[in-house]
């Protein structure tokens, strides 16, 4: 079964508006972090925002949140004011356990497209 | 900049052939993981060396093979290469000990196999 399920291939969205990419996670942890990346197209991976299992805060790192709902086992990543740089694969993962120095499973990502 | 640095960025080669791909960590990093992206598959996780010892080990064929060295640079060995195993190939590091634990990547090295 997939860990990690991103059920949006694309995904397009006017600029200065909002876009929320989807992303659910299956794990038996009581433990475990949940990561979004973004791939551009140059192909690096950009690390954007972390949940810890625990937090019971979303997380937001300036345009970036995280709507965490434990329950439904989801980590949907919300972005405000789009913009054109924007345009990307997203990549939603998760880390079981509660400690760095474990791999991450990604999802097989979302296709964001800002236009102008 | 993620201080990890991996070469070579592209690399074309023949069904058969044997490459490797090297990468080294951030500065201070003890962790290095090795994943390969390819299109249908998305990004998968190959193999995870800690501190010289082989941690975790993922979706790893058995042409592949990796080391991480005193120095903690690692490389990722793959031989008799098919078409199948054109991607692109990512190198991360981490560091150790509490949260978050993000994995910062390096560019990648494209594979292509004709």
């Amino acid at each position: 079964a997939q860990k990690i399920t991103q059920t949006q291939p694309g995904m397009f969205v006017q600029e200065k508006e909002a876009v929320t990419l989807d992303c659910t996670y299956d794990t038996s942890d009581q433990s475990y972090g949940l990561f979004w990346y973004k791939q551009p197209s140059s192909g690096e991976m950009i690390f954007l925002i972390y949940q810890g299992s625990y937090d019971e805060q979303n997380a937001t790192e300036g345009r970036y949140s995280l709507n965490f709902q434990k329950a439904r086992k989801s980590a949907n990543l919300v972005i405000s004011a789009s913009q054109l740089g924007d345009s990307a694969m997203y990549f939603c993962a998760m880390r079981e356990g509660n400690q760095a120095g474990t791999a991450l499973i990604f999802g097989k990502g979302t296709t964001l497209s800002v236009s102008s | 900049d993620s201080g990890v640095t991996q070469t070579p960025k592209h690399l074309i080669t023949a069904t058969g052939q044997r490459v490797t791909l090297r990468c080294s960590p951030r500065s201070g990093d003890l962790s290095v993981y090795w994943y390969q992206q390819s299109l249908d598959q998305g990004l998968q996780f190959l193999i995870q060396y800690y501190n010289g010892e082989e941690r975790a080990k993922g979706n790893i064929l058995e042409r592949f093979s990796a080391q991480q060295f005193p120095d903690l640079h690692s490389e990722l060995n793959l031989s008799s290469l098919e078409l199948g195993d054109s991607a692109l190939y990512f190198c991360a590091s981490s560091a150790e000990g509490g949260a978050p634990g993000e994995l910062f990547f390096g560019e990648g090295s494209r594979l292509t196999v004709l």
